[in-house]
Formats: structure tokens, C-alpha cells, sequence
């Protein structure tokens, strides 16, 4: 069975621009949930979408948005890059109930120069 | 609101001794706890859960945690550490009623001595 699939693995921004991360989970998994890590803040949630919905979110500037399509894949967007949105962004999904264990994707390191 | 603190956030043992990482949070509805592992550019791997029914929960490479409710506490323990146990920890919180979204805490970074 694939796990989530997170690409790109590595991603290299300047300052104003934009990017979209993409995110595949397991197959039958219908809640999709994206995390930033960064060495400062740590894990930090930002939104979870299920069945193309999104469920919950987190405490994040408007510039961070993101999708889920009818397959379940997930797209996250981040428009006019800063410096502080360097960081790893983690994807990761599962059945949808809280009481079961998200599985993770390796991330999408993403540096903002 | 929930959240989840971490005591320590380098922890070092010799391989063969005890590890004891610690976790408490705080919930106001009774909490699903996790405990994820992190090697080097990789993604988080689960290494056990608590949800519901017995307190003390094994996971994964010999890893186990008891959930003491009155010390809001979910320790993670190994009886003897390994070279490869290496890595950074978190511990996480869930709810009943917050779907997909984990809180976790700051992470330890467990270093092994040979």
C-alpha cells in the first residue's frame, strides 16, 4: 500500500512569489491535514480538509490556502512568500476520526531567499 | 483548547539504559494522545496511541506509554535504548471532536551514547 506522497521534496522561492505544494494520501484515506515545522515554532497545524471540505484550521495569515479535490489529493498554496514561510511543510492523512493515527508524507522543504 | 508540553528538549542515554521521554497535556475533553518519531528528512512515523480502554499501550521497536489521567501525563518509555533510537520525538493530542487536527508538543531530541 503507497504511503502519502508529498511533491516536490524541495522547493527554492524568492520573496513575493507564490507556490503550490501537492499532497496524494493513502488510498481510501478521505481527510488530508497540512502541518509547517520549523525550528522555532515547531509543529504547527494549519488546515484539514475532508471530503473536499475543509474541517478544521488553524492560526494562519490568509495567505495560506489550500484544496482537496474529489480524489482525495490536496493542494496547499501559499501566496506572497516572506522569509518566515521557509520551513518543512508536512502533509498527512487518514480515515477522518480523531481516534485514528495520521500517517505522514517526508515533507516539502521549502526556502525563501 | 488542548495543548502538550514536553520536559526536556535533548535527552541522553547510553544504549542498553532506560529511555523516559516526558509528555503531559492539557484538554478539556477527554484526550486521544500519540507519540510520533522523526529521523532526518523524513516524515513523522507513528509509534503508539491512546484512545480508549487499556492505559498502557505498546507501539512500535519496543516503545510503550501509560495515559495517567490524574497526572495528565503520557510518558513514553523503552527499557533499553538502541543506537538507532536516535531521532526527535513529539508527542501529540487529539479530541473526539477535532477531526484531522493534532496539537504537539515542542519534540525531544533523543541523543543514544555508545
Amino acid at each position: 500500500k503507497a504511503g502519502v506522497t508529498q511533491t516536490p521534496r524541495y522547493l527554492i522561492k524568492t520573496r513575493g512569489q507564490q507556490v503550490t505544494l501537492s499532497c496524494s494520501p493513502i488510498s481510501g484515506h478521505r481527510s488530508v491535514s497540512w502541518y509547517q515545522q520549523t525550528p522555532g515554532q515547531g509543529l504547527q497545524f494549519l488546515f484539514e480538509y475532508f471530503s473536499e471540505t475543509q474541517r478544521n484550521k488553524g492560526n494562519f495569515p490568509g495567505r495560506f490556502s489550500g484544496r482537496q479535490f474529489s480524489n482525495s489529493r490536496s493542494e496547499m498554496n501559499v501566496s506572497t512568500l516572506e522569509l518566515g514561510d521557509s520551513a518543512l511543510y508536512l502533509c498527512a492523512s487518514s480515515w477522518g476520526n480523531g481516534n485514528q493515527p495520521q500517517h505522514f508524507g517526508d515533507g516539502t522543504r521549502l526556502s525563501i531567499l | 483548547a488542548q495543548s502538550v508540553t514536553q520536559l526536556g528538549s535533548h535527552v541522553s542515554v547510553s544504549e542498553g539504559a532506560l529511555v523516559l521521554l516526558r509528555c503531559n497535556y492539557s484538554s478539556s475533553v477527554p484526550p486521544y494522545l500519540f507519540w510520533y518519531v522523526q529521523y532526518p528528512n523524513q516524515g513523522l512515523q507513528l509509534l503508539l496511541k491512546y484512545t480508549t480502554g487499556a492505559t498502557l499501550v505498546k507501539g512500535i521497536n519496543g516503545f510503550e506509554a501509560e495515559f495517567k489521567k490524574s497526572e495528565t501525563s503520557f510518558h513514553l518509555t523503552k527499557p533499553s535504548a538502541h543506537m538507532s533510537d536516535a531521532a526527535e520525538y513529539f508527542c501529540a493530542v487529539s479530541a473526539p471532536n477535532q477531526g484531522g487536527k493534532l496539537i504537539f508538543g515542542q519534540g525531544t531530541e533523543l541523543s543514544v551514547k555508545p
